[in-house]
């Protein structure tokens, strides 16, 4: 089945500078990459996604970025700001399909006043 | 998100009992599924169903069963709590749309602890 891993698990920023985490997956034939965050106290929320045909994506200060022959996609947050400290999870679809999906461990973003 | 609703928000129980967290959702997802998130694990899944009539095993299903009402209604239940068994629950939805891969929307959580 698809295994994802997700890097750093925790990432400390200064407010206004970017942040970077990455994650791998396994199967080649994966086309569908989300990107969730969690915040405190709930549950996880979509923020960005992408599929295979397009190897970058924005959304105003949020990119996600993919690399399918080394089997590898991004986030890239610009300009942070303290809202944006929260959990940050990556998945890829789980085996046997059916929108289920296989997660990233997650990685714990400070942005630091 | 507010259109699904777990409860209960936190349950504290014992080894060896029986106890069930209930979830619902109003965004009409025929999709319906269980995750237990762990620190440094990430979410699992624990069981999904895809309608009224489906139930279908996650990667980690040993010790817990699930009951899908209606559509709108998605309970887990452990039969014999055990401590490992200790963790951050979520229900979520999604629809079953034309791309294949839809959204899924969590709901907030119960934390469970056993003792």
């Amino acid at each position: 089945g698809e295994n994802v891993e997700q890097h750093p698990s925790t990432l400390s920023v200064q407010e206004g500078d970017s942040a970077v985490i990455k994650c791998t997956y396994s199967d080649s034939a994966s086309n569908y990459f989300p990107w969730y965050k969690q915040e405190l106290g709930k549950g996880p929320q979509l923020i960005i996604d992408i599929r295979s045909n397009v190897g970058e994506k924005k959304d105003q200060r949020i990119a996600v970025t993919l690399n399918k022959t080394a089997k590898h996609f991004s986030l890239h947050i610009t300009e942070t700001q303290p809202e944006d400290s929260a959990v940050y999870f990556c998945a890829a679809p789980a085996k046997g399909g059916g929108n289920k999906l296989t997660f990233g461990t997650g990685t714990q973003l400070k942005v630091e006043l | 998100d507010a259109d699904v609703t777990q409860t209960p928000r936190n349950r504290i129980t014992k080894t060896g009992k029986r106890i069930m967290l209930e979830c619902s959702q109003t965004k009409g997802h025929d999709r319906m599924y269980w995750y237990r998130q762990d620190p440094g694990l990430g979410l699992r899944l624990i069981y999904y169903s895809f309608d009224v009539k489906d139930i279908n095993k996650g990667e980690i299903s040993d010790g817990y069963s699930v009951s899908r009402q209606a559509q709108a209604k998605f309970s887990l239940s452990l039969e014999s709590a055990i401590p490992n068994q200790t963790a951050l629950y979520f229900c979520a939805t999604s629809d079953a749309g034309p791309r294949g891969l839809e959204t899924q929307y969590f709901g907030p959580g119960t934390r469970l602890l056993v003792l």
